[in-house]
């Protein structure tokens, strides 16, 4: 069964400095990783995704994420925070078939000005 | 091109009371999904539909809950004689297959 462990539950940064929020994943097979972020009483908005390729991803609002096989991680990172950037963040994985994602319980990030 | 819409956005219904929450996916999406989020918890996965297919409704914590999905567009997520613990978030979302998910607003349930 696929899983997903987001270590911190809160992840505090200044505004400017680089911020890097963990994920680590189990699933059976090629794993599809991606990152959602949620703003205050809104749904998810997807960031990117990793399904093949470059173990670098880029994604919206200057956020990328590295695909790490051996450390079966998928750390999202950025680097230049903004207080915007404030929000709860979701990395999710799913197999190569047609089914659902698997959430973390979610990183709260803070970016202070 | 429209998102996925959700209604309504909030509800708050009695205890014992049946309640209907609706989701219009993205419009071609052969998938749907439909998850619950409670106060301060992750995203707990609840039905998926993948075209004519049945569902799997592997999610779904009691026989209180029921979900189709008409004509493979619009589907309606039922929770029958609600109890205080049902208030929660709830998200739909829609994608093609094997594709990154799209959700909507999603529908804040509270029961008093």
């Amino acid at each position: 069964a696929q899983s997903v462990a987001q270590p911190e539950d809160q992840v505090n940064v200044a505004e400017g400095n680089p911020l890097t929020v963990k994920c680590t994943y189990s699933v059976s097979g090629n794993p599809y990783l991606f990152w959602y972020v949620q703003y205050p009483n809104r749904g998810l908005q997807f960031l990117l995704k990793y399904i093949t390729g470059d173990n670098l991803v880029k994604g919206s609002y200057g956020f990328e994420a590295e695909f790490n096989k051996s450390q079966t991680s998928f750390h999202l990172k950025k680097p230049s925070a903004l207080v915007s950037d404030s929000a709860l963040y979701f990395c999710a994985v799913k197999d190569s078939g047609n089914t659902p994602l698997v959430f973390g319980k979610g990183t709260r990030l803070s970016v202070i000005a | 091109g429209a998102g996925v819409s959700q209604s309504p956005s909030n509800k708050v219904t009695e205890k014992g009371k049946d309640v209907e929450l609706r989701c219009d996916p993205i419009s071609g999406h052969t998938a749907l999904y439909w998850y619950r989020q409670s106060l301060g918890q992750g995203l707990e996965f609840l039905i998926y539909f993948q075209g004519n297919s049945a569902p799997d409704k592997s999610g779904l914590p009691s026989d209180r809950f029921s979900a189709e999905r008409t004509g493979g567009s619009v589907s309606t997520l039922t929770i029958q004689r609600t109890q205080q613990e049902d208030s929660a978030v709830y998200l739909c979302a829609s994608s093609l297959a094997r594709n990154e998910q799209f959700f909507g607003p999603g529908t804040r349930l509270t029961v008093l």
